[in-house]
């Protein structure tokens, strides 16, 4: 089974600096995916960015970022210029490719994203 | 806006009730998934399906049950409830495409007193 393992429980930021977030995970998979999930104090689950395991380009969302390293199973999220609306809990999540069976997401246990002034 | 509804946003009720959480899942989108988030916790996967069948289960318990109808819309069924059933409880759809993100709904939040 697929582990996910985040372990920055929490994490804070000045406002405009640049954070990372860290993401390991676990699998004998050779093809998967990847995401970046953030959960703001409304509570929503809301899709941040995607990675293609098989894809060595690092995926960018605007000023979201991924350090995608597959042979170390590390997988960061790098927020630039950070923002207030940034402040969030972070999930990182792993998905096996659709097969005829099943494919949840298994998320981390996540990081609390503080950012300050 | 996700595209996933689901219903009631807030559910309070008493031990050992029954309660039903129905999910409708974007247009077009053929699996649902449940997940459970308790206070401060990470999303524990409940339950799948895929067109209407069941695909996968997660660390659900035997008091919980779902299903999805013909018209694709899901719910899940608590009883006997228990105070630690308390949680935020989330649907999601997603495509068939492989690597197709999940959708969450909004979550539907029970307190169970």
């Amino acid at each position: 089974a697929q582990t996910v393992t985040q372990s920055q429980p929490e994490m804070s930021v000045q406002e405009a600096e640049t954070v990372t977030l860290s993401c390991t995970y676990d699998t004998s998979e050779s093809d998967y995916y990847l995401f970046w999930y953030k959960q703001p104090p409304s509570r929503q689950m809301i899709l941040v960015i995607r990675q293609e395991a098989y894809k060595q380009q690092n995926a960018t969302e605007n000023r979201f970022s991924v350090n995608f390293q597959k042979a170390a199973k590390s997988f960061s999220l790098k927020i630039s210029d950070s923002q207030l609306g940034d402040a969030a809990m972070y999930f990182c999540a792993y998905r096996s490719p659709v097969t005829g069976t099943a494919s949840k997401l298994t998320f981390g246990t996540g990081t609390r994203l503080q950012v300050t002034l | 806006d996700s595209g996933v509804t689901q219903t009631p946003k807030h559910l309070i009720t008493a031990t050992g009730q029954r309660v039903t959480l129905r999910c409708s899942p974007r247009s077009g989108d053929l699996s649902v998934y449940w997940y459970q988030q308790s206070l401060d916790q990470g999303l524990q996967f409940l339950i799948q399906y895929y067109n209407g069948e069941e695909r996968a289960k997660g660390n659900i318990l035997e008091r919980f049950s779902a299903q999805q109808f013909p018209d694709l819309h899901s719910e899940l069924n608590l009883s006997s409830l228990e105070l630690g059933d308390s949680a935020l409880y989330f649907c999601a759809s997603s495509a068939t495409v492989s690597g197709s993100p999940l959708h969450f709904g909004n979550g539907t939040r029970l307190t169970v007193t």
